[in-house]
C-alpha cells in the first residue's frame, strides 16, 4: 500500500498568514492527488485535484503543487471560514489511501 | 444538484450484518464509479471498497476483504454496501461518494459526499 504522511498533524495560525501543509508518498505517484477539506461534523469536500487543479467553486486562496512524492497545499491568507481538517488522497494504486490529516486552527 | 443520501446505519453486535444504501440523484448515475469511504470517531479517512459504473468491477480494502461486499442497482440509483461478520473496529461513520470523471473503473477522486450514516458495533 502507498503511504501518505502529511505535516504538519496540526497548526495554529492567524487570520491573513500564509499556511502550508505538505504529503509525502511513500513511492512516485505522479500527480495522482487530491486535497479535501473536512469541517467539524461534516462530509469532506474536494479541494483540488491532479495535484493542481483547483474544484470549481473552491476559493482561489487555495493551491496545490507537486510531483512524484512531494505535493504541497497552501492557503495564501488564511480566513476564520478555513478552520478544518485537510487530507491529501492518493489514487495511482489500490487501495486508495488517505494521509492522517492536518487541523488548521486559527491563533 | 448532486445528492447523494446514506441510511441503514445503527448500533449492531459484534458478528452481526448491516447493509447500507446510498441513494443517488442529479446525475447519470451509471457513468461513475461510486466508492464507501469511513470515519472511525476522531480518526481519519479510510476507503473501504469500490465499484464501478456498470457494477461489473468491484474493490475492497484489505481491512474489510471477505466480509463487505458492495453492489449496484443502476435501475434504482442505489449503492449498497452489505456488511458481516462485523467487528468493534468497523465502528465508524460510512460515506458514500461520486468519482469526478466518468467511465472510470476504479474512482479516482471523491468529488461529492453524502451526509454520512453512523454505524457502531457494540455488545
Amino acid at each position: 500500500d502507498i503511504q501518505m504522511t502529511q505535516s504538519p498533524s496540526s497548526l495554529s495560525a492567524s487570520v491573513g498568514d500564509r499556511v502550508t501543509i505538505t504529503c509525502q508518498a511513500s513511492q512516485d505517484i505522479s500527480n495522482y492527488l487530491n486535497w479535501y477539506q473536512q469541517k467539524p461534523g461534516k462530509a469532506p469536500k474536494l479541494l483540488i485535484y491532479g495535484a493542481s487543479n483547483l474544484e470549481s467553486g473552491v476559493p482561489s486562496r487555495f493551491s496545490g503543487s507537486g510531483s512524484g512524492t512531494a505535493f504541497t497545499l497552501t492557503i495564501s491568507s488564511l480566513q476564520p471560514d478555513d478552520i478544518s481538517t485537510y487530507y491529501c488522497q492518493q489514487h495511482d494504486n489500490l487501495p486508495r489511501t488517505f494521509g492522517q490529516g492536518t487541523k488548521v486552527e486559527i491563533k | 444538484e448532486v445528492q447523494l443520501l446514506e441510511s441503514g446505519g445503527g448500533l449492531v453486535q459484534p458478528g452481526g450484518s448491516l447493509r447500507l444504501s446510498c441513494a443517488a440523484s442529479g446525475f447519470t448515475f451509471n457513468t461513475y464509479a461510486m466508492s464507501w469511504v469511513r470515519q472511525a470517531p476522531g480518526k481519519g479517512l479510510e476507503w473501504v471498497s469500490a465499484i464501478s459504473g456498470s457494477g461489473g468491477s468491484t474493490y475492497n480494502a484489505d481491512s474489510v476483504k471477505g466480509r463487505f461486499t458492495i453492489s449496484r442497482d443502476n435501475s434504482k440509483n442505489t449503492l449498497y454496501l452489505q456488511m458481516n461478520s462485523l467487528r468493534a473496529e468497523d465502528t465508524a461513520v460510512y460515506y458514500c461518494a461520486k468519482d469526478k470523471t466518468t467511465w472510470n473503473d476504479v474512482p479516482w477522486s471523491f468529488e461529492c459526499w453524502g451526509q454520512g450514516t453512523l454505524v457502531t458495533v457494540s455488545s
